[in-house]
């Protein structure tokens, strides 16, 4: 089955820009993740989403980031304007409906990322 | 709030040699626990889970990981080391239970010396 597909791969730009980022899941999950992974550091969650329903953005810095999953299946996370600490890798993930009750579940699939570098 | 400690930047291990990356976590109720390998220029990928039952959970590639809750740790383990298990290691947690927010260890990077 096709992986998680992120576009683009690399991206450049410079502080006050605003920069978006896309993410198509696998076909058939329901729950979407974007993380921020900054050098260094493990993946923060930044939003969580349950088809196109929001499950937890709480770590979303909402006065510069946003995202969305209108039909509940690819999404886009949008900053602007970037600032210099948004460099790091965004990663998408996704993974099965926990509805469904299978045991795998809450097994993230994630796709290869995003390197943002703000200048 | 719940964490997840990986105390050691990298760990070094000759080919052949077992091979064991530490994590701790901290969660309020029962804990779902991960593991996650990150490859060179890859996405990170499922390594193994403990959800309940039996302490140690077997995984890919041979790898598998004991779950000790009076220590609240989860250790990852595999009996001989590769070279291509070279990789960054990446423990993570959650509360037990649906639609549960997962967080993940800063990472432990495996360098296995041929």
């Amino acid at each position: 089955e096709a992986g998680v597909a992120q576009s683009p791969r690399y991206k450049i730009i410079e502080k006050r820009q605003s920069v978006a980022f896309w993410c198509n899941p696998i076909s058939g999950h329901a729950t979407l993740y974007w993380y921020q992974q900054i050098l260094g550091q493990g993946p923060k969650l930044l939003i969580q989403f349950q088809n196109n329903g929001v499950v937890d953005d709480s770590q979303l810095p909402k006065d510069r980031f946003s995202a969305e999953r209108l039909k509940g299946v690819d999404s886009t996370l949008k900053i602007q304007p970037a600032k210099l600490e948004d460099s790091a890798v965004y990663l998408c993930a996704s993974s099965l409906d926990w509805a469904l009750r299978k045991s795998s579940y809450n097994e993230q699939f994630f796709g290869p990322g995003t390197r943002l570098t703000v200048l | 709030a719940q964490s997840v400690a990986q105390p050691e930047d990298q760990v070094n291990v000759a080919e052949g040699n077992p091979l064991t990356v530490k994590c701790t976590y901290s969660v309020s109720g029962n804990p779902y626990l991960f593991w996650y390998v990150q490859y060179p220029n890859r996405g990170l990928q499922f390594l193994l889970k403990y959800i309940t039952g039996d302490n140690l959970v077997k995984g890919s590639y041979g790898f598998e990981a004991e779950f000790n809750k009076s220590q609240t740790s989860f250790h990852l383990k595999k009996p001989s080391a590769l070279v291509s298990d070279s990789a960054l290691y990446f423990c993570a947690v959650s509360k037990s239970g649906g639609y549960q927010k997962v967080t993940f260890g800063i990472g432990t990077k495996l360098q296995v010396i041929p």
